[in-house]
């Protein structure tokens, strides 16, 4: 079965500061990839998606992820925080084939400090 | 465009009532789902409508039936609740190959 892994479940940065988010995948091929952003008391949003092609995704607010099948990683990132950032972030896979539905980690909630 | 509509937003309920929520999208999409997030566990997919008639069970479908009505509306039923049940649900639809997901804004559900 497949399933997401999300490093650190609190993240704190300075406004400014780089943004890393870390997410592993368990797949023995490699899947769908997405990043999606909770704001407090709403439903999740897509930031981005890697379906096939570039592995280097760019998303919605300055955000980014590479697919790196090597690593089974497919971390967000961006280069300055600004305080309109703080929210949760989940990493999701989907297979090519079977259920197609989602599978969420657990969750990363980012904190930016002034 | 509302894309995907829930209802109730709120609602405590208590230990054996029942109860059905109710979501309908506005996108033309085949596919629809029900999730359940509590904290530290992300998002847990309790059952899913690939397209309309047809429904499967998820990670978590113990407690809850579903319905596809149509295209549009895809409701979750609680038929005897249970403390453990308290969570937030999330209704979400794509097109058949699921390769994004818009997701409703949440039914905060208390059970008591």
């Amino acid at each position: 079965a497949q399933s997401v892994t999300q490093l650190g479940s609190h993240v704190s940065v300075s406004e400014g500061a780089l943004v890393l988010l870390r997410c592993n995948y368990s797949s023995s091929v490699p899947p769908y990839l997405f990043w999606y952003v909770q704001y407090p008391n709403q439903g999740l949003q897509l930031l981005l998606k890697y379906t096939t092609g570039a592995t280097l995704v760019k998303g919605i607010n300055g955000f980014e992820a590479e697919f790196k099948k090597s690593e089974t990683s497919f971390h967000l990132t961006k280069p300055s925080a600004h305080m309109s950032d703080a929210a949760e972030y989940f990493c999701a896979v989907r297979r090519y084939t079977g259920r197609r539905a989602l599978t969420f980690g657990s969750g990363t909630r980012l904190q930016v400090q002034p | 465009n509302a894309g995907v509509t829930q209802t109730p937003k709120f609602q405590v309920l208590k230990t054996g009532q029942s109860m059905t929520l109710q979501c309908a999208q506005d996108m033309n999409h085949n596919s629809m789902y029900w999730y359940r997030q509590d904290p530290g566990m992300g998002l847990r997919l309790i059952y899913y409508s690939a397209s309309e008639g047809t429904t499967d069970k998820g990670e978590v479908p113990n407690g809850y039936n579903v319905s596809r009505l149509n295209k549009r509306e895809f409701s979750l039923r609680l038929e005897s609740a249970a403390p453990s049940q308290t969570s937030v649900y999330f209704c979400a639809s794509s097109e058949v190959d699921a390769r994004e997901a818009f997701f409703g804004q949440g039914t905060r559900l208390t059970v008591v």
